[in-house]
């Protein structure tokens, strides 16, 4: 069972535009949410996190959208660059106590310039 | 500074050969953990190490086995491999559990 569900598979976003990627959970104990970078031929980077205690996160263009009564968070990026096209995954995890990360199935971001 | 360095970076393997993945990080993380990434799948925690000395099952964990052979070097074995098993597999490194987690740039792996 999938503890994190990830949309969409793929996005294709025209330069300058907005991207948004949304993910979905179902453990209310997760309380923390990081979301990951991977570029072709590398491994996984974070890029940004946020606690449930706040209900978004900015980061330069990226922001994090965080809605705990639907158990939902978002990244958006805003003026969207060529240089952004990677495969993004959300996860989630528990801090305390057995706390694996639980990765969503990612989004393959194409930004065309 | 090198982070986490996994090596080999491309392997092909016959059914039934074993094989070892060595990563090792250079940040003195406590933790480490072992990823298989598959299309449409995402990442799934193969296993991990808490710190040095402990090893636990993750998500995904038949087929392979672990060696925290100390606080540097986290290795995953394949004694039978399997085409099942072929895949991408990341090493990642943590300060701690929960902590922001470092990814290495990947093992490919063909099994045939």
């Amino acid at each position: 069972q999938q503890q994190v569900k990830q949309s969409p598979q793929s996005l294709i976003v025209q330069k300058g535009g907005i991207s948004i990627i949304n993910c979905a959970y179902e453990n209310t104990a997760f309380d923390y949410f990081p979301w990951y970078q991977q570029f072709p031929g590398k491994g996984p980077a974070l890029l940004i996190a946020i606690r449930p205690d706040v209900s978004e996160k900015k980061e330069g263009r990226f922001t994090i959208s965080f809605n705990k009564s639907a158990k939902q968070f978002s990244l958006h990026i805003m003026d969207s660059q060529p240089g952004d096209s990677a495969t993004y995954f959300c996860a989630a995890s528990k801090q305390t106590g057995a706390n694996n990360l639980f990765f969503g199935t990612g989004t393959r971001l194409t930004v065309i310039p | 500074n090198a982070g986490v360095t996994q090596t080999p970076k491309f392997q092909v393997l016959k059914t039934g050969q074993s094989m070892t993945l060595q990563c090792a990080q250079d940040m003195n993380h406590n933790s480490m953990y072992w990823y298989r990434q598959d299309p449409g799948m995402g990442l799934r925690l193969i296993y991990y190490s808490a710190s040095e000395g402990t090893t636990d099952k993750g998500e995904v964990p038949n087929g392979y086995n672990v060696s925290r052979l100390n606080k540097r070097e986290f290795s995953l074995r394949l004694e039978s491999a399997a085409p099942s098993q072929t895949s991408v597999y990341f090493c990642a490194s943590s300060e701690r559990l929960g902590n922001i987690q470092y990814f290495g740039a990947g093992t490919r792996l063909s099994v045939l």
